[in-house]
C-alpha cells in the first residue's frame, strides 16, 4: 500500500490568492514529483526533486514553485492563482535505486480558480 | 524525444468481454514500459511494467501486456473485463535522455457495460 498523501483534495479559490498544495510520503523515497493533469491529456511533469534541498523544473513550464526541506514533504505553491491554473495536480514519489520508473501517486488535488 | 500515443480516447466494452488497450511509443533504445490505472478521484496505480526479458508481462488485477519491438507497441490486455475495471489507463515510457523521468500517454478511458 502506497503511503503518499495530498491535501486538500479539492480547492476552489479566487484569482490572486496564494495557495500551497501539500504532499507527504512515508516511504522514505528520495525522488518526488509534481504532475499536472488535464482531461484527455497526458500527465505533464512540472517539478521534481532528487532529495532534500533539490528541486528541478519539469517538461511543462509552470508558474508554481516547490521546496524540499524534508525528505517526506514536497509542497507546491502558487503565489497568485489564475483561472489558467485550474487543473488536477498529482504528487508522486519513487525509489529509482530499487524500482526505476515505478511511481507511487497520491490521490491528487483538484484546483479550481475562479 | 520520447513520446507515447494511445490511439483510443474512450473504449466501451461489456462486462465479461475481452479487452485490448493500445499503446505505441517512440524511443531511441529499448525502453522501460509501464501501464498505470486511475480510478475516479484517485491517483495512478501501477498495473505492470516491462524492463527486459520475457515480452509478455503479467500484472495485477488479471492484466497482461506484450512488448513488440518491431511495432513499437505495448498493448494491455485482459481476457474478461469486470465492472470494477472502469477507469482511465495510462501507458508510460522512459527513461528520458537524462535517465531520470518518464513520459505518459494521454490515457484511454474504459467504460464497462453491465
Amino acid at each position: 500500500e502506497a503511503d503518499i498523501y495530498q491535501t486538500p483534495r479539492y480547492l476552489v479559490i479566487g484569482t490572486g490568492k496564494k495557495i500551497t498544495l501539500e504532499c507527504s510520503q512515508t516511504m522514505g523515497h528520495d525522488k518526488m514529483y509534481w504532475y499536472q493533469q488535464d482531461p484527455g491529456m497526458e500527465l505533464h511533469l512540472i517539478h521534481y526533486s532528487y532529495g532534500v534541498n533539490s528541486t528541478e523544473k519539469g517538461d511543462l513550464s509552470s508558474e508554481s514553485t516547490v521546496s524540499r526541506i524534508r525528505t517526506e514533504h514536497f509542497p507546491l505553491t502558487l503565489e497568485s492563482a489564475r483561472p489558467s491554473h485550474t487543473s488536477q495536480y498529482l504528487c508522486a514519489s519513487s525509489d529509482p535505486t530499487r524500482l526505476l520508473g515505478v511511481l507511487f501517486f497520491g490521490p491528487g488535488t483538484r484546483l479550481t480558480v475562479l | 524525444a520520447q513520446s507515447v500515443t494511445q490511439p483510443d480516447i474512450h473504449i466501451t466494452v461489456s462486462e465479461g468481454a475481452s479487452l485490448e488497450l493500445r499503446c505505441n511509443y517512440s524511443y531511441g533504445a529499448t525502453p522501460y514500459l509501464f501501464w498505470y490505472v486511475q480510478s475516479p478521484g484517485q491517483g495512478l496505480q501501477l498495473l505492470l511494467k516491462y524492463f527486459s526479458g520475457d515480452t509478455l508481462v503479467q500484472g495485477i488485477k488479471g492484466f497482461e501486456a506484450e512488448f513488440k519491438r518491431s511495432q513499437s507497441s505495448f498493448n494491455l490486455r485482459k481476457p474478461s473485463v469486470h465492472w470494477s475495471d472502469a477507469a482511465e489507463y495510462f501507458c508510460a515510457v522512459g527513461p528520458d535522455n537524462y535517465g531520470q523521468n518518464f513520459v505518459f500517454g494521454p490515457g484511454t478511458r474504459l467504460s464497462v457495460l453491465p
